[in-house]
């Protein structure tokens, strides 16, 4: 089937510590999406990218990396520069970038930072 | 990006229609009207999208006014499994990024 995966489902980490989550999709989408969303809010856009080997900052990019080696994946690593990573993390991907094809999301990875 | 204003929350009952208000007053030429919902503990679906005519697809119908300034989602009968939040949102025709997503409403459904 195809779709988007991520990996884990659930995450934790100490303070100050690198973490990589992983988003993998088989739709064979040019354009793949992080997303951040804290508890009561609406998703924030943190990085995106529509080709492979480039990537765009979104609205909160600071303190987080990602790359785009292949089409079919887009790691997003939170680093320790970012102040409050404990948030749930969803990854989307498209066909196109444009404005009316849908996003197909991932299933999430929640990440809490100890 | 164009603003979108949502009721945090509405309730409705099973086998019943809803319909959730979506309004864009500030929306351009230009954008279309994305909904998505997400329900708990879930990523984000889409559920339909327009620019000017009334749109049907199997999840729902999207109403559009007129003047575009306003919009509904109409689910036609909804069903516990409809119960999520739901996203209005807009995106520029002419090469928007990304989706900017606000609270959204959140739709309760009793028996």
């Amino acid at each position: 089937d195809g779709g988007i995966t991520q990996s884990p489902k659930y995450l934790f980490r100490k303070e100050g510590q690198n973490v990589t989550l992983s988003c993998e999709q088989n739709l064979n989408h040019d354009a793949m999406y992080w997303y951040r969303q804290d508890p009561g809010q609406g998703l924030r856009l943190i990085y995106y990218s529509q080709i492979v080997n480039d990537f765009q900052k979104g609205d909160i990019a600071e303190g987080y990396s990602v790359s785009r080696e292949k089409k079919e994946s887009f790691p997003l690593t939170v680093t320790s520069a970012q102040k409050n990573p404990t948030a749930f993390y969803l990854c989307a991907s498209s066909r196109q970038e444009s404005s009316y094809n849908e996003q197909f999301f991932g299933p999430g990875t929640r990440l809490t930072v100890l | 990006d164009a603003k979108t204003t949502q009721p945090n929350s509405m309730e409705s009952n099973e086998e019943e229609p809803v319909h959730l208000p979506c309004n864009h007053s500030t929306i351009s030429g230009t954008d279309y009207i994305h909904w998505y919902r997400q329900l708990p503990s879930q990523g984000p679906e889409y559920v339909i999208h327009g620019l000017t005519s009334n749109v049907n697809n199997r999840m729902a119908s999207l109403a559009i006014a007129e003047d575009r300034k306003s919009s509904t989602l109409i689910l036609h009968r909804a069903t516990l499994r409809d119960a999520a939040v739901y996203y209005c949102i807009l995106r520029d025709g002419q090469g928007a990024q990304k989706l900017v997503f606000g609270q959204g409403t959140r739709l309760t459904i009793n028996p």
